[in-house]
């Protein structure tokens, strides 16, 4: 099971730290994602980490802006959100990255945490 | 960056109907192909990963082919619980790694 936490309402130029407790599997062996929905849009792809946080990739969109991490002692997934804007509005999911396949899919997956930029 | 088109967007079916929905890659990414399922207010369903591999738990109404660029997700006989937003993905070149921009499917 994953968990987020952490959204609310932040004024533009503000930050945000979200979190993802995973629980149910082993969180130190997987890699790990960060995806959003802007209202009335698609799933976007925002962030990858690797399972020991060796490697971080991020979407142009959030590069320089959100970095990700992995606290493996706490099971716990994070996403430090900075210099925010108003098309940043979105729920945030977290999501876990099948290695065991080999073709990579997001296989578990939150229920997701509103994060609403606005003055 | 690879580019991902789904068609429809939008689709609008009856229970028991046979619809199915297409994925185009804008290069060839193999067999590397995801399709989830997305209700609002939920999290997201893997329902199909490897182009046509099944994901444990999901129906067998649900299948779905193709490989290298083109690729199709069907449902064969819709029940009410399937209406929702369908969603492919690549995860063969990446970063990024790329939806679609969704079909959603309605209630007819």
């Amino acid at each position: 099971q994953l968990v987020e936490s952490g959204g609310g309402v932040v004024q533009p130029g503000g930050s945000l730290r979200l979190a993802c407790t995973a629980s149910g599997f082993t969180f130190s062996n997987y890699a790990m994602h960060w995806v959003r929905q802007a209202p009335g849009k698609g799933l976007e792809w925002v962030a990858f980490i690797r399972y020991d946080e060796s490697n971080k990739f991020y979407a142009d969109s959030v590069k320089g802006r959100f970095t990700i991490s992995k606290d493996n002692s706490k099971n716990t997934l994070y996403l430090q959100m900075n210099s925010l804007r108003a098309e940043d509005t979105a729920v945030y999911y977290c999501a876990r990255h099948d290695y065991l396949t080999g073709i990579y899919p997001f296989d578990l997956w939150g229920q997701g945490t509103l994060v609403t930029v606005s003055s | 960056d690879i580019q991902m088109t789904q068609s429809p967007p939008s689709l609008s079916a009856s229970v028991g109907d046979r619809v199915t929905i297409t994925c185009r890659a804008s290069q060839s990414i193999s067999t590397f192909l995801n399709w989830y399922q997305h209700k609002p207010g939920k999290a997201p369903d893997l329902l199909i990963y490897g182009a046509f591999r099944l994901q444990s738990g999901v129906p067998s109404r649900f299948s779905a082919s193709g490989s290298g660029t083109d690729f199709t997700l069907t449902i064969s006989s819709l029940q009410p619980e399937d209406f929702a937003t369908y969603y492919c993905q690549q995860s063969y070149n990446t970063p990024p790694f790329t939806f679609g921009r969704g079909t959603k499917l309605e209630i007819k």
